[in-house]
């Protein structure tokens, strides 16, 4: 157990839906982590956010939005889903910005 | 894109046996990580090697980093079946925070 909870574990949602992904860091860890993991392009880098501030960007879509809340969890939103946006995300989580980082064990979203 | 490539992207070796995994990327890097990924599963960090380090080790993992020809090692000594998992590098991106971008992986499979 990484420590990272992610919430809900699967998703089953239709296309042009929105849907929100949370997750939880472990203890004490400021840096949190969204990743994407599709079968045809690998794991992807979303987002980070340090601290409640949005710190790097990468390949995010602008129909996907994320946060860090003050008490650290953070929220991925996809809105306006299509079938390719079906993947498994993860979300991890690191003390600062030059650590190692755990990752949860994934929300699995499929999009019908 | 990618900024991690590991080669091979599929390894099946016997039990026993060493098995080794490269991975080449593109720019500059505060440090580089190792992942294992069992299938559908979350990512555990295996080891973290600075830019300013040459060589690590974690019990049967030997970790190698060449900055001038960017590019790392990941080795197993003792292979045994429950090695088999897909694994990782990730390299370490200060860019203000840091972004861990991840290669494409190498996909390990220990024959009993």
């Amino acid at each position: 157990d990484s420590g990272v909870t992610q919430t809900p574990k699967h998703l089953i949602t239709a296309t042009g839906q929105r849907v929100t992904l949370r997750c939880s860091p472990r203890s004490g860890d400021l840096s949190v982590y969204w990743y994407q993991q599709s079968l045809d392009q690998g794991l992807q880098f979303l987002i980070q956010y340090y601290n409640g501030e949005e710190r790097a960007k990468g390949n995010i879509l602008e129909r996907f939005s994320a946060q860090q809340f003050p008490d650290l969890h953070s929220e991925l939103n996809l809105s306006s889903l299509e079938l390719g946006d079906s993947a498994l995300y993860f979300c991890a989580s690191s003390t600062s910005l030059n650590t190692e980082a755990f990752f949860g064990q994934g929300t699995r979203l499929t999009v019908v | 894109s990618q900024q991690g490539e590991e080669d091979p992207q599929a390894l099946s070796i016997q039990e026993g046996e060493n098995a080794t995994m490269n991975c080449s990327y593109k720019t500059s890097i505060n440090n580089l990580q190792w992942y294992r990924q069992n299938s559908g599963r979350g990512l555990v960090h295996l080891i973290l090697i600075r830019s300013n380090e040459r060589e690590k080790h974690s019990g049967r993992l030997r970790v190698t980093l060449d900055t001038s020809k960017k590019s790392s090692s990941l080795l197993i000594t003792a292979s045994r079946a429950a090695d088999t998992a897909s694994y990782f590098c990730a390299t370490g991106i200060i860019q203000g925070a840091q972004k861990l971008v991840f290669g494409q992986g190498t996909r390990l499979t220990i024959n009993p």
